[in-house]
Formats: structure tokens, sequence, C-alpha cells
């Protein structure tokens, strides 16, 4: 079965430092991955997502994230935080099929804090 | 994502009470979805549709059903809410035609079931 963990509940990061948001998946085959941000009272907005090719994906707002097969990792980055970065963060995977096997599994959030 | 609307945008209601929660888009994309957010579990899928007439059950779907009126609207009702139904809801939508699909998510729904 597909998942995704998101080991850390909370991301503490003072501003102007770089700040990682761990992802793992766990799947058969080979994934498409993706982040999104939540900030508060607002729905889910696509960051960036995984498809083939380069593992280094670039996203919206400066955020970066690293696809590693052999680790089964999908981190996001983002070399320097701002306070506004504060927000929660949701990994998800989908494999490359159709029909339910194409939906979207989602981890169980990260919840960014970036501190002045 | 202002292209994703829903309606209302907060509710309290009782248990056993009907309710339905709608979404409606001007994205035009033929997909849509119904999810549920708690806290420390990530949002989990309660109903997808892939067109008009095509409905499926996400991972969640007792206590559910669902109503594809349109292309652009996707009704989700309780047919008797309980109060662990106490949740916020998302709508998205996606476009099949671009592949693997992003989902694009409306701003939610609190519910809350006393």
């Amino acid at each position: 079965a597909q998942s995704v963990a998101q080991p850390e509940d909370q991301v503490n990061v003072a501003e102007g430092n770089p700040l990682t948001v761990k992802c793992t998946y766990s799947v058969s085959g080979n994934p498409y991955l993706f982040w999104y941000v939540q900030y508060p009272n607002r729905g889910l907005q696509f960051l960036l997502k995984y498809i083939t090719g380069d593992n280094l994906v670039k996203g919206s707002y400066g955020f970066e994230a690293e696809f590693n097969k052999s680790q089964t990792s999908f981190h996001l980055k983002k070399p320097s935080a701002l306070v506004s970065d504060s927000a929660l963060y949701f990994c998800a995977v989908r494999m490359n099929y159709g029909g339910s096997q194409g939906n979207l599994i989602f981890g169980k959030g990260t919840k960014l804090s970036v501190k002045p | 994502d202002a292209d994703v609307t829903q309606t209302p945008r907060n509710r309290i209601t009782k248990t056993g009470k009907r309710i339905m929660l709608e979404c409606s888009q001007t994205k035009g994309h033929d997909r849509m979805y119904w999810y549920r957010q708690d806290p420390g579990l990530g949002l989990r899928l309660i109903y997808y549709s892939f067109d008009v007439k095509d409905i499926n059950k996400g991972e969640i779907s007792d206590g559910y059903s669902v109503s594809r009126q349109a292309q652009a609207k996707f009704s989700l009702s309780l047919e008797s809410a309980i109060p662990n139904q106490t949740a916020l809801y998302f709508c998205a939508t996606s476009d099949m035609t671009s592949w693997p699909d992003t989902q694009y998510f409306g701003p939610g729904t609190r519910l809350t079931v006393l």
C-alpha cells in the first residue's frame, strides 16, 4: 500500500536560516510527489511536484525539493526562511496509474514555525 | 484558490441533522474531490468524481454522499450528522488533460457537529 510519512510534527527555524521539511514515501513503482502549503484559515496551495528527470525541483515562493530514490525521500527546502513561511506543509504521493490508484495520499503535515 | 469556492465557510449543526456542503469551480476542470482534514491525520479522501457521470468512494465514504450536479458543482451531504464528523472539509479540482494532474483546493468549510 502507498504511504507517506512526515516524521516531524513541527519544525522551528530562525528567520534567515535554511529550512528543511522532511518527507519519505513507500510505494511500489515510480511515484509522483507533491508539496502543498496551508496558511491559517486557508485551503491548500500547490508548491511543487516531482514527475521525472532532475532530482531537484523548484517551486513557488523560493521553495525547492530534492527527490532521492534510494532513500525514498522528497524533502522540502528553502535556503533562507521568512517569518511568512510559517504554515502547515503537506507532502503527498500518487502512483502513475489512472483510476483510484492515481489518487493523492497525503502525509499528516508538518507545522513550520519561523521566528524573527 | 479563488477559482474554487465552498459554501458555507463555517457551519454549526446538531447531531442527526442533514447538512449539505457545496463546491463550485470556474477552472473548467473535469475532476472534483472532497477531503476532510483532522488535526494530526492530514487529509483523507471522502469521494471523487472524474466527470458528471462518474462518482467514486474514497478512503472514508461511510456516512457521506455526494452529487455532481454539473461539471462545475460537486456537493457533499451528511445524511445524519454525528459529532465525529466535526472537521475541516475541502473541495479540490484537477484537470485530467494535464498528467500528473495537480489538485487545486477551495478555502474549506469548518463543520462542527454538536
